[in-house]
């Protein structure tokens, strides 16, 4: 067990609908990182924040938005669903914003759009 | 650009044989390297990294990794393989000149160890 919760497990919605993914970083950690997994583009890195502050950006569609909250819990909104946006999305998390720092997954979360 | 390459989708090899999964990477500046496990149905794992210094990288479960700046790789080995050990590998990469936080991972390389 890695310390990172991640809610729901699964979630199973309709095209054109909006979901919200829930993370709660290990205790102490203020980065968290979002991932998408899916069989056709592999592991994808969405975004990065730092103690409530975006630090980074990757192939993050522009429906999708982040946040990280003052407790350090960040969620991720994705809207206007499509079927390809069915993935595997996990968060990570780390101490630290260092480079250099192993990050600590959680166990995804597995979205399915019908 | 940062890009990571696993050649092999598909790695199979007999139990208590010696294993190698392999990685290579392009960076731009000096590369941190990173080698994760995911077992079916859960989040990554970390095993080892390579920030500086030896090439031999030890890491958890008594794998190690070699970095090679020649030949731009960093290879996952294991002397001894386990059933325990099949799992999805993936190999990651930090550009260091890069001023922001972004790990590429490789596509993942299946190890299936028969007993």
């Amino acid at each position: 067990d890695s310390g990172v919760t991640q809610t729901p497990k699964h979630l199973i919605t309709a095209t054109g609908q909006r979901v919200t993914l829930r993370c709660s970083p290990r205790s102490g950690d203020l980065s968290v990182y979002w991932y998408q997994q899916s069989l056709d583009q592999g592991l994808q890195f969405l975004i990065h924040y730092y103690n409530g502050e975006e630090r980074a950006k990757g192939n993050i569609l522009e429906r999708f938005s982040a946040q990280q909250f003052p407790d350090l819990h960040s969620e991720l909104n994705l809207s206007s669903l499509e079927l390809g946006d069915s993935a595997l999305y996990f968060c990570a998390s780390k101490m630290g914003g260092d480079l250099y720092n192993e990050q600590f997954f959680g166990p995804g979360t597995r979205l399915t759009v019908l | 650009a940062q890009s990571v390459a696993q050649p092999e989708d598909q790695v199979n090899v007999a139990e208590g044989n010696p294993l190698t999964v392999k990685c290579t990477y392009s960076v731009s500046g000096n590369p941190y390297l990173f080698w994760y496990v995911q077992y079916p149905n859960r989040g990554l794992q970390f095993l080892l990294k390579y920030i500086t210094g030896d090439n031999l990288v030890k890491g958890s479960y008594g794998f190690e990794a070699e970095f090679n700046k020649s030949q731009t790789s960093f290879h996952l080995k294991k002397p001894s393989a386990l059933v325990s050990d099949s799992a999805l590998y993936f190999c990651a990469v930090r550009d260091i000149k890069t001023s922001y936080d972004k790990v590429i991972f490789g596509p993942g390389t299946s190890l299936s160890v028969i007993p």
